[in-house]
């Protein structure tokens, strides 16, 4: 079985940048060909796509936000990483990750991070 | 991208049977066959619930059901029960190699 656990601060400043990682258990990363996602959702509001990775490196990202994200793979560490630069309180959400290009099959429970000074 | 239209709220009681729609654009929901509904309880992590229009995932109840016509997705449970309350989300692949997600629709179960 698939497990996803998302890790990394819960507390940003603003202007900094949020870094993420996703940790994927019970299965490799870089078997089958699977795409890797990122989805934040702010409290009490809708989800919405940041962007994926597939093994080879290759991103596709939300234009809302493509300039400020980058997401990465480490098939070593069967984990991928999400950065986002210049945050401000409206980047507060909860991040998920999930496995999947067009619909997702399997997601991590979810981290809280709080853009705050 | 702009996200996919969903009604903000559905209601109806135990045993009966509810639609939710999703409308998108020809970029999106009229241009491919990869929409998909979520399901999400408080506190929790969205589930699957159909995906590739009308495909469901093993382990998901055949009281739900997906299908599509031109720019517009539904998503129908059948024999409402009161655990099926909760926000549902549709999501569409886009002509951007994108995805865009709608605003989700809330289900009470009177």
């Amino acid at each position: 079985q698939v497990q996803l656990q998302e890790s990394g601060p819960g507390l940003v400043k603003p202007s900094q940048t949020l870094s993420l990682t996703c940790t994927v258990s019970g299965g490799s990363i870089s078997g089958g060909s699977y795409f890797w996602t990122w989805i934040r959702q702010p409290a009490g509001k809708g989800l919405e796509w940041i962007g994926r990775i597939y093994t080879s490196g290759s991103t596709n990202y939300n234009p809302s936000l493509k300039s400020r994200v980058t997401i990465s793979v480490d098939t070593s560490k069967n984990q991928f990483s999400l950065k986002l630069s210049s945050v401000t309180a409206a980047d507060t959400a909860v991040y998920y990750c999930a496995r999947g290009v067009a619909h997702f099959d399997y997601w991590g429970q979810g981290t809280l991070v709080t853009v705050s000074s | 991208q702009s996200a996919l239209t969903q009604p903000a709220s559905v209601s109806g009681s135990p045993g009966q049977s509810i639609t939710i729609s999703c409308t998108g654009t020809s970029s999106d929901i009229g241009g491919y066959n990869y929409v998909s509904w979520y399901q999400q309880h408080p506190g929790k992590a969205p589930k699957l619930m159909i995906y590739d229009v009308s495909n469901r995932p093993s382990g998901v109840s055949n009281r739900f059901s997906g299908s599509k016509s031109g720019n517009t997705a539904s998503l129908t449970i059948s024999g409402l029960q009161a655990e099926d309350e909760a926000d549902y989300y549709c999501s569409s692949y886009t002509s951007s190699s994108t995805l865009v997600f709608g605003g989700g629709t809330k289900l009470t179960v009177l």
